[in-house]
């Protein structure tokens, strides 16, 4: 697509159920990441996917979120039995290289609001 | 945690005037990025700047790096109320960390009418 894409653009759930979060990158674009931003604070970085492998994970906060690949091209990123400080905005970027000389395209994100 | 910190904070100024904000950071890096944010969602990529490069302009906008300072300031000329939003900057590392981006917190500049 023109874009990266992503949904639903909003989410509101409830402590303790689980959310999916989903993008659609560029297609071609091989590198594909995942960020969250919470209230007036910068980006921090959750996973890296190159093609449909993870090779760094070290930003998940904790084991209730995975993400996963397929195809080299849709991601999603699950959060379970979500808590009310995961509330945050979820980015998705990717990026035709994986060697991060090229800037990011992210998409406009999905607002996550536990209540 | 966070590798670029950007200053100042916040930074509000009239249509016209421009506007500099600073970016500094800790580690050796491959280059440099500025992005911007509206309304606190997507990132739009401004300008890169690599670690062998010391000045790059685009438009209405100038970059320059300094690293032996681990600093690097963003410009932009002649301000539009349309250039209010938050600025980032973020850094690839150097060596095996040169996939992904981290990023500062970022400053907010206002730009009145």
């Amino acid at each position: 697509g023109a874009g990266v894409s992503q949904s639903p653009s909003n989410k509101v759930t409830e402590k303790g159920k689980d959310v999916e979060l989903r993008c659609d990158p560029i297609s071609g674009h091989t590198a594909l990441y995942w960020y969250r931003q919470s209230l007036g604070q910068g980006l921090e970085f959750l996973i890296y996917f190159q093609g449909n492998s993870a090779p760094d994970k070290s930003g998940l906060p904790s084991d209730r979120f995975s993400a996963e690949r397929t195809g080299g091209s849709v991601s999603t990123l699950t959060i379970q039995r979500t808590q009310q400080e995961d509330s945050a905005v979820y980015l998705c970027a990717s990026t035709q290289a994986q060697w991060g000389v090229y800037g990011y395209t992210f998409g406009s994100g999905t607002r996550l609001t536990v209540v | 945690s966070q590798q670029g910190e950007e200053d100042p904070q916040a930074l509000s100024i009239q249509e016209g005037e421009n506007a500099t904000m600073n970016c500094s950071y800790k580690t050796s890096i491959n280059n440099l990025q500025w992005y911007r944010q509206n309304s606190g969602r997507g990132l739009v990529h401004l300008i890169l700047i690599r670690s062998n490069e010391r000045e790059k302009h685009s438009g209405r906008l100038r970059v320059t790096l300094d690293t032996s300072k681990k600093s690097s300031s963003l410009l932009i000329t002649a301000s539009r109320a349309a250039d209010t939003a938050s600025y980032f900057c973020a850094t690839s590392g150097s060596g095996g960390s040169n996939y992904k981006l981290t990023f500062g917190k970022g400053t907010l500049l206002t730009v009145n009418p």
